[in-house]
């Protein structure tokens, strides 16, 4: 069976410092990893995928994930932490070649952001 | 460009009512896919739609149910209500099987 735990409820930095938001996955197949964003009051947006290319994988605000099979992790990081960063992050997991069907949603980490 | 719509925003019903939701996506976009959203189980897949076609399912029983028009446009309907169907439920828009864009959702409560 196929899971995604985030390791964090809740992270807080303070700005200009790094972030590290924990992600491991369960999967008995190549899976396609991602990690979502949801900014309050707004919606769900795709922040960076992994699909079997690069293992280091770069999405939009500075944001960057590793995928490191031998230790089954999808660690999202961004080297200095801006305010505009406060959100909830989802990582997820597709462990097939195209359904939507199998995506597993992680319960979210909340990244708190501190001046 | 204008985002993935949801309408309404909020809705309060009674158990055994139905209810229908509905998702207006970003423009261009084909696929519209709708999921759960509880405090217990998180993001929760319903179904997706792609040009008017169920094109997956979730584990979710034949209360819930969906269908997609020729504008894109999607509707969601949940009959029979019970007291665990009060939830976030959120479209999500895409080109292609992944979602990209998700909408603010629609807040259901059932009393």
């Amino acid at each position: 069976a196929q899971s995604v735990t985030q390791l964090d409820s809740h992270v807080s930095v303070s700005e200009g410092t790094p972030v590290l938001l924990r992600c491991n996955y369960s999967s008995s197949y190549s899976p396609s990893l991602f990690w979502y964003v949801q900014h309050p009051n707004k919606g769900l947006q795709l922040l960076l995928k992994y699909t079997s290319a690069a293992t280091l994988v770069k999405g939009i605000n500075g944001f960057e994930a590793e995928f490191k099979k031998s230790e089954t992790s999808f660690h999202l990081t961004k080297p200095s932490a801006h305010m505009r960063d406060a959100a909830e992050y989802f990582c997820v997991v597709r462990t097939d070649g195209g359904s939507q069907g199998n995506l597993i949603f992680g319960k979210g980490t909340k990244l708190s952001v501190k001046p | 460009k204008a985002g993935v719509t949801q309408t309404p925003r909020y809705l309060i019903k009674t158990r055994g009512q139905q209810v229908t939701l509905s998702c207006s996506p970003i423009s261009g976009h084909r696929s519209v896919s709708w999921y759960q959203q509880t405090p217990g189980q998180g993001l929760q897949f319903l179904f997706e739609y792609f040009s008017e076609t169920q094109r997956n399912k979730g584990n979710f029983p034949g209360r819930f149910s969906g269908r997609q028009f020729s504008n894109s446009r999607s509707e969601m309907n949940v009959s029979t209500l019970e007291l665990g169907d009060s939830a976030l439920y959120l479209c999500a828009s895409s080109e292609g099987h992944l979602p990209q864009y998700f909408g603010p959702g629609t807040r259901l409560t059932v009393l």
